[in-house]
């Protein structure tokens, strides 16, 4: 999946601890979004960001908090994880939403269980 | 309600069965309509994006096309290696997607 790293992998929680998932994207992209995959439930958005210093929520923000002080970096805060937490979380960043290069690339996916 | 209905949710094809999976939407301000291919353990890989009713686009055994209300992946003549979820997706301004439930899709040799 062109360019977009996330970090790390695997992650397993604690109720209660906090920790970030990396996400970084090298192609230059102003948009980039996190989601989280759960059986049954498709992918959902959780915040998104149109370019650096502008961020928003999407559908499923609370217990998460994001900040884009690069064009390059998104990442994603877990502030007090929850086992309601436990998902697959992918990172997505496109160039522009208007017809011309509309391709929106995902990263591989964080894993991550929350005990 | 913005939504996004994939059927079915599961499809079994013997290699060379071709077959059509089903997108419907009902949204406002369509920006974009994705199709994407998961693979297990893996992130969604883009395969198309239709604009229009009308539109088509292919790639190798695969065919999307777009009316106003669905969307459809035609499979054609489909390989064990076609063996994947298939995902689409409404596009809506900030590249905000608003995913389907997904089909998984198993062909058989």
């Amino acid at each position: 999946n062109a360019g977009v790293t996330q970090t790390p992998k695997f992650q397993v929680l604690k109720t209660g601890q906090s920790m970030t998932l990396q996400c970084a994207q090298d192609m230059n992209h102003e948009y980039m979004s996190w989601y989280r995959q759960d059986p049954g439930m498709g992918l959902r958005l959780i915040h998104y960001s149109v370019g650096a210093g502008i961020t928003d929520q999407g559908e499923v923000p609370n217990g998460y908090n994001v900040s884009r002080s690069t064009t390059e970096d998104f990442p994603l805060r877990l502030l007090s994880a929850a086992p309601s937490q436990t998902s697959v979380y992918f990172c997505a960043s496109s160039r522009t939403d208007r017809h011309s290069g509309n391709t929106i690339y995902f990263g591989e996916g964080s894993w991550l269980t929350v005990v | 309600e913005d939504q996004v209905t994939q059927s079915p949710e599961a499809l079994r094809l013997q290699e060379g069965e071709s077959s059509s999976l089903n997108c419907s939407y009902t949204v406002s301000g369509l920006r974009g309509l994705f199709w994407y291919r998961q693979d297990p353990g893996k992130g969604p890989e883009f395969l198309f994006t239709l604009y229009s009713a009308g539109e088509e686009k292919e790639k190798e055994r695969l065919k999307a096309t777009l009316t106003k209300k669905e969307s459809f992946l035609h499979i054609t003549a489909p390989k064990p290696e076609d063996s994947a979820t298939y995902l689409c997706a409404w596009g809506a301004a900030g590249n905000k997607l608003t995913f389907g439930g997904g089909t998984r899709v198993l062909v058989k040799p």
